[in-house]
């Protein structure tokens, strides 16, 4: 596609429901990466793909999330028996190259909002 | 230490005038990149520029320029000629590592808000 596609773009669940966020990344980037922004602050790492492996999951905060990208495209996060302290702005992003310099950069999408009631 | 510091919190300027946003970081490392992006209300992140650790000219893409001072870690993003358009959220980010896979991620600041006054 034309961007990075995530969906859905509003969330609400009830805490210790299980969610799935989706992300479609540009097609051909290989790099995928998901950031998650809470309110008023930067985005902070969560988890880096490349390819169908997860290169770097250090900034997943517990075990209770998860991230898949079996086939090397699409990506899901999972979050299990979610808490109200998740509540935030999921982000994803690709870049054609892993490092994401130079003009490409890492190209982001508009973010799912999830709100844990 | 936080890597990535933005010491304003909000701005404003005036439509058609200049404005600097600052950025400092910290790393013990010799190669890395800096960005910046810019997130208006509807939340996507949109990239702005980029700066290598080893490019010795600032970066500059049209309207936006970065002006790199290595030894002060410093890469603040100056915004020339304002627009309405450019009222939103600005994000100092930096990439680490070189090589290793850990160097893909970027850090993030908390922000600069920038409002343009008409």
């Amino acid at each position: 596609g034309a961007g990075v596609s995530q969906t859905p773009s509003n969330k609400v669940t009830e805490k210790g429901k299980y969610v799935e966020l989706r992300c479609d990344p540009i097609s051909g980037h290989t790099a995928l990466y998901w950031y998650r922004q809470s309110l008023g602050q930067g985005p902070e790492f969560l988890i880096y793909f490349q390819g169908t492996g997860a290169a770097d999951d250090s900034g997943l905060p517990n075990d209770r999330f998860f991230a898949v990208r079996p086939e090397g495209s699409v990506s899901t996060l999972k979050i299990q028996r979610t808490e109200r302290g998740d509540s935030a702005v999921y982000l994803c992003a690709s870049s054609l190259t892993p490092k994401g310099q130079g003009n490409y950069g890492y190209t982001f999408g508009s973010g799912t909002r999830l709100t844990v009631v | 230490a936080q890597k990535i510091t933005q010491t304003q919190p909000g701005m404003f300027v005036q439509e058609k005038e200049a404005v600097t946003l600052d950025c400092t970081y910290d790393t013990s490392d010799q190669s890395y990149g800096l960005f910046w992006y810019k997130q208006p209300s509807s939340g996507e992140m949109i990239f702005l520029i980029y700066q290598g650790s080893y490019d010795e000219q600032n970066a500059t893409e049209g309207r936006y320029s970065l002006n790199f001072q290595k030894a002060r870690k410093s890469a603040n993003l100056v915004i020339s000629a304002s627009q309405l358009g450019d009222s939103a959220m600005y994000f100092c980010a930096m990439r680490e590592g070189g090589n290793k896979a850990a160097g893909n991620k970027l850090t993030f600041g908390g922000g600069t808000r920038v409002l343009v006054k008409p």
